[in-house]
């Protein structure tokens, strides 16, 4: 099936420590997406990037890091120097030229 | 940033009924999309309908349609013969030209769809 998978579903993690959310997706997209949805609002944007070995910071860039190293691939990495991590994060994807993004089913983070 | 808003926290429909979510957006842009996802409890995001601004007719998929309203910034979701499993969080979003494609989104209304 192509589609896009975040794992793990749940993650705990306790406060100094640094974790990684993985992001995978199958459908050949170029751009891929990361963002952080928080009880009340709406999603906003952690980094995104628009081709292998290339990404940008979005509105809440501080404290997260992410790689593109392979085309299916999009890790975020939560460091320890973010206040408050305790959050959901979805990451999304979009094929070249088209103009919707596509969801994967999220990672709920919690700190300890 | 262009900035989205959705007025109503809460919204509540009974089954067989029509409702319309609302939705405004600031921008400067003349050409840019918008878009409408639902949001189960299982948090999955799925895409309801989009709308490019230079297009004039409304769009609709099967029982959603949107109202757009470009003068007004206004992208407002009927939803008709509302079903049980339409129940979730809606949230709009508006796509612009920059930022990779990245979507701006509004805090979300909650559906509650009542027998």
């Amino acid at each position: 099936d192509g589609g896009i998978t975040q794992s793990p579903k749940y993650l705990f993690r306790k406060e100094g420590q640094n974790v990684t959310l993985s992001c995978e997706q199958n459908l050949n997209h170029d751009a891929m997406y990361w963002y952080r949805q928080d009880p009340g609002q709406g999603l906003r944007l952690i980094y995104y990037s628009q081709i292998v070995n290339d990404f940008q910071k979005g509105d809440i860039a501080e404290g997260y890091s992410v790689s593109r190293e392979k085309k299916e691939s999009f890790p975020l990495t939560v460091t320890s120097a973010q206040k408050n991590p305790t959050a959901f994060y979805l990451c999304a994807s979009r094929g070249q030229g088209a103009d919707t993004q596509y969801f994967g089913p999220g990672t709920r983070l919690t700190v300890l | 940033a262009q900035t989205v808003t959705q007025s109503q926290p809460e919204m509540s429909v009974q089954e067989a009924e029509t409702v319309t979510l609302s939705c405004t957006y600031d921008t400067s842009e003349s050409d840019y999309y918008l878009f409408w996802y639902k949001q189960p409890p299982s948090r999955q995001m799925i895409l309801v309908i989009r709308q490019e601004a230079y297009k004039q007719q409304n769009a609709t998929e099967n029982r959603f349609s949107v109202n757009f309203q470009k003068a007004a910034k206004s992208f407002s979701l009927k939803i008709s013969d509302s079903q049980l499993g339409d129940a979730a969080m809606y949230f709009c979003a508006y796509r612009s030209w920059g930022s990779g494609y990245a979507l701006n989104f509004g805090k979300g209304t909650s559906l509650l769809v009542t027998p």
